[in-house]
């Protein structure tokens, strides 16, 4: 079963420019997540989405942020303008769900995004 | 909002020594907890995970983690490292509304 894949890896702009990362996650899973690690932190959820619907997007900065899931499959996510701050690994994971009703989130390599 | 702590920021031990990490979590009610690992220039991987029954859970490669409720807590452990195992682990709990939260990782070292 292939992983969750993300691109780029890696990935440096200047700020104010824009930049986008893309998700594919694991097939059939109907649960996928975008987390920001910052440097010495622990991943911070921004969005999560059940499907096409987002269900918690609480912690996406919507000034700059965006995000989509078209079809409920794959999924982007946007910064328009890109700021220093915003330097960082920003994690896709997938979710699927047991039988048992038990579920376990699968996490992407990640892309690391440098703003210079 | 629920939150996770962990303690240790960064342990160093010798191969064969036994590890304890401790996390402990505020959340009022039900959680399910989880244990990553992510090794040098890999991404996160589960470790192991508790919903419910047993507070005592085996994960992979010989971890494993209680779940004391009266303490919030649900430290890894291990009876004894190797070199292998070096990587940075970080606490997660899922509590209200599916969320997830992770604390702020520990680094673990493992010298030969």
């Amino acid at each position: 079963e292939a992983g969750v894949v993300q691109s780029p890896r890696y990935k440096i702009i200047e700020k104010k420019q824009p930049v986008a990362f893309w998700c594919n996650p694991i097939s059939g899973h109907n649960t996928l997540y975008w987390y920001r690690q910052n440097l010495g932190q622990g991943p911070e959820l921004l969005i999560r989405y059940e499907n096409e619907e987002a269900v918690d997007d609480s912690q996406l900065p919507k000034d700059r942020f965006s995000a989509e899931r078209l079809k409920g499959v794959d999924s982007t996510l946007k910064i328009q303008p890109a700021e220093l701050g915003d330097s960082a690994v920003y994690l896709c994971a997938s979710r699927g769900k047991s039988s048992g009703g038990t579920d376990t989130q699968y996490f992407g390599p990640g892309t690391r995004l440098t703003v210079l | 909002a629920q939150s996770v702590s962990q303690h240790n920021h960064h342990v160093i031990l010798s191969e064969a020594a036994s590890l304890e990490l401790g996390c402990n979590y505020s959340y009022g009610g039900t959680v399910n907890l989880f244990w990553y690992v992510q090794y040098p220039g890999q991404h996160l991987q589960l470790l192991l995970k508790y919903f419910s029954g047993d507070p005592l859970v085996k994960g992979i490669k010989g971890f494993e983690a209680e779940f004391i409720k009266s303490k919030f807590s649900f430290n890894l452990r291990k009876p004894s490292v190797q070199w292998s195992d070096t990587a940075e682990y970080f606490c997660a709990v899922k509590g209200g509304y599916q969320k997830v939260t992770f604390g702020t990782g520990t680094k673990l070292q493992v010298i030969p």
